[in-house]
């Protein structure tokens, strides 16, 4: 089944800086990439996603890459702002069982 | 205009006895799942159902039972719970390859 690796496992950032969450994923059917930021306490939300016919994704201050042959996304926020403090997910949905699988999480932490 | 709903948010129970988690949704969504959360373990899929009347087994499904009679709710159920089902359980929805909905969260303590 899909098993989806996300690094690092923690991240602190200068406020302003940009931060960069990866992750990698095995089963070539998977065609849905979703970001999920997670605050204390709160469900997770979606942030951003892309699927598997698109490279690159924006909105505003976040965005998200994608290669297929490498099986690799990542997540890039710039700008990092206080409220960006979270936990973030990557999570990958094979067209082949229709399972959403999810990261171990990023814990972001913006420094001031 | 609820979205996903989760009932109980709190509970807990004694090791042996049993309970069931109840998920409803008004998004008239098709796809819906049960992931339970640990420290540092991220959100792991316990079962999940492509719609009314099926369900099928996630990554950590032992112990753990679910029903999806009605297309709106999705029930799980511990038969006999264990200290190691001490955890966070999170119920989504979602439309076929869309963005999925989380529910508030159950946090279930066994003693």
């Amino acid at each position: 089944g899909e098993n989806v690796e996300q690094h690092p496992s923690t991240l602190s950032v200068q406020e302003g800086d940009s931060a960069v969450i990866k992750c990698t994923y095995s089963d070539s059917a998977s065609n849905y990439f979703p970001w999920y930021k997670q605050e204390l306490g709160k469900r997770p939300q979606l942030i951003i996603d892309i699927r598997s016919n698109v490279g690159e994704k924006k909105d505003q201050r976040i965005a998200v890459t994608l290669n297929k042959t490498a099986k690799h996304f990542s997540l890039h926020i710039t700008e990092t702002q206080p409220e960006d403090s979270a936990v973030y997910f990557c999570a990958a949905s094979s067209s082949r069982d229709d399972k959403i699988i999810f990261g171990k999480g990023t814990r972001l932490h913006i420094l001031p | 205009n609820a979205g996903v709903t989760q009932t109980p948010k709190f509970r807990v129970l004694k090791t042996g006895q049993s309970m069931t988690l109840l998920c409803a949704q008004d998004m008239n969504h098709e796809y819906m799942y049960w992931y339970r959360q640990d420290p540092g373990m991220g959100l792991r899929l316990i079962h999940y159902s492509v719609g009314e009347g099926t369900t099928a087994k996630g990554e950590v499904p032992d112990g753990y039972n679910v029903s999806r009679l009605k297309k709106q709710n999705f029930l799980l159920g511990l038969e006999s719970a264990a200290p190691s089902q001490t955890s966070v359980y999170f119920c989504a929805s979602s439309f076929y390859n869309q963005q999925a909905f989380f529910g508030q969260g159950t946090r279930l303590t066994v003693v």
